[in-house]
């Protein structure tokens, strides 16, 4: 049972325009979330994260939207650029609550086209 | 450039041959994860020391074993590989286990021959 999905495994997006990817969860034991960013034949780059007492967290070009009610948070990027194409993993965890370690989605293969 | 180094990067065993992978921190971080990633799929984790205190997750196979013989050193034995086992392994740290994030090694990609 995924309790992290991404149901969108690509997404192309226009340089300069905004980014959207998705994210939903079921666990409601879920208190942290993070997205990761990753390039082929590289590990996973932490990119930006959101504490389940928060519903915003901006960091320059990148914005984390959380959804408790309806168990979903996005990314936004603002604007595109062409380095931004990667594969995006939404993760969640829950400290305490059994899941000490991150449950991650299968990603979201982000593609900036010029 | 404090950093998350796994060895090898590539690795290729013999069925039923027991393997080791090798992650070092200079993090300091307290605490060190081993996660699985097979082809198109999520990391899953397999197991996390937190300081000297292991714990694993409830369906990782035995076959799976790890130590941390200090701070900044953590390993992966596979006891009697199968060709299930072929996947990427990566290592990852946080300083804590509570609203930190986890940084990543570049992983080792297992093949099983």
């Amino acid at each position: 049972d995924q309790q992290v999905k991404q149901n969108s495994p690509s997404l192309s997006v226009q340089e300069g325009r905004i980014s959207i990817l998705n994210c939903d969860y079921t666990n409601s034991m879920f208190d942290y979330f993070l997205w990761y960013k990753k390039y082929p034949a590289e590990g996973p780059t932490f990119l930006i994260s959101i504490s389940s007492i928060k519903d915003k967290n901006e960091d320059g070009r990148f914005t984390v939207f959380l959804n408790k009610s309806a168990k979903h948070l996005s990314l936004h990027i603002v604007p595109s650029q062409p380095g931004d194409s990667a594969v995006y993993f939404c993760a969640a965890s829950a400290p305490g609550g059994g899941a000490d370690g991150l449950t991650f989605g299968k990603g979201t293969h982000l593609i900036i086209q010029p | 450039d404090a950093m998350v180094i796994q060895n090898p990067r590539y690795q290729v065993t013999q069925f039923g041959k027991p393997v080791t992978l090798s992650c070092s921190q200079t993090l300091n971080h307290n605490v060190m994860y081993w996660y699985q990633q097979k082809s198109s799929q999520a990391p899953k984790l397999l197991f996390h020391y937190y300081d000297k205190d292991f714990n694993n997750e409830a369906d990782t196979p035995d076959n799976f074993q790890s130590r941390r013989p200090n701070t900044s050193f953590c390993f992966l034995d596979i006891r009697s590989p199968g060709l299930g086992d072929a996947a990427m392994y990566l290592c990852a740290t946080s300083r804590d286990r509570v609203g930190q994030p986890q940084h990543f090694g570049d992983g080792t990609r297992l093949s099983i021959l």
